[in-house]
């Protein structure tokens, strides 16, 4: 099984803000690595898929970069509604496998 | 528009079994896979597998191969996820989604718990 790792594991940031995430894949996925944020109590929504690909309907402050095995997740200017958990999550191979989640709060 | 309408929460005690359902709408739905992702409380989300709903062929993660049986119907475009001999630390909320290339579409989860 593909091991995604992310960091940090908590952040706390403050609107405005340049907010970068990191997700390390244990194998090469190419780019099959999406992004996804997730709110308590709601399902997640996913941001980015393919690496770099915006999801439709999401801000142009999101980014997502990366190939192989090392990914990142800008917010590049933080708004009140982005403080949630963010996972990455492979979709190279099964099993389809999910980051431990960052979670992103006010400072 | 999209739709995933799960069945709602259940509450079991250890051994039984529970079926979730995933009712679907606004897509073609023997179209796209439907995997299912469980995430316990306070935890992060784990895939559990998927159906391909216009063949019916499943694929389980290996943790979840003995237990989970993963079904649809295509008539009435909805996608089943049964666990088996429930323990208390499959306490969870469970959701589908659809898979184009990233889970897409998700469900508003189900929360099953179980306790004696």
């Amino acid at each position: 099984d593909i091991q995604m790792t992310q960091s940090p594991s908590s952040l706390s940031a403050s609107v405005g803000d340049r907010l970068t995430i990191t997700c390390r894949a244990s194998q090469s996925i190419r780019s099959y690595l999406n992004w996804y944020q997730q709110k308590p109590g709601k399902a997640p929504k996913v941001v980015i898929y393919a690496a770099s690909s915006l999801e439709s309907g999401v801000p142009s402050r999101f980014s997502g970069s990366g190939s192989g095995t090392d990914f990142t997740l800008t917010i590049s200017s933080l708004q009140p509604e982005d403080f949630a958990t963010y996972y990455c999550q492979q979709s190279y191979s099964t099993p389809f496998t999910f980051g431990p989640g960052t979670t992103v709060d006010i400072k | 528009q999209v739709q995933l309408v799960q069945s709602g929460a259940e509450v079991k005690k250890p051994g039984a079994s529970v079926k979730v359902s995933c009712k679907t709408s606004g897509y073609t739905f023997a179209g796209y896979y439907m995997n299912w992702v469980r995430q316990a409380p306070g935890q992060g989300l784990e895939w559990m597998g998927r159906i391909n709903p216009n063949s019916g062929v499943t694929e389980y993660a290996q943790k979840f191969q003995d237990r989970v049986t993963m079904t649809r119907d295509t008539s009435i475009s909805t996608a089943y996820m049964e666990v088996n001999s429930l323990r208390s630390d499959d306490t969870a909320v469970y959701y589908c989604a659809r898979f184009e290339g990233a889970f897409d579409y998700w469900g508003h989860g189900t929360l099953v718990t179980v306790s004696s």
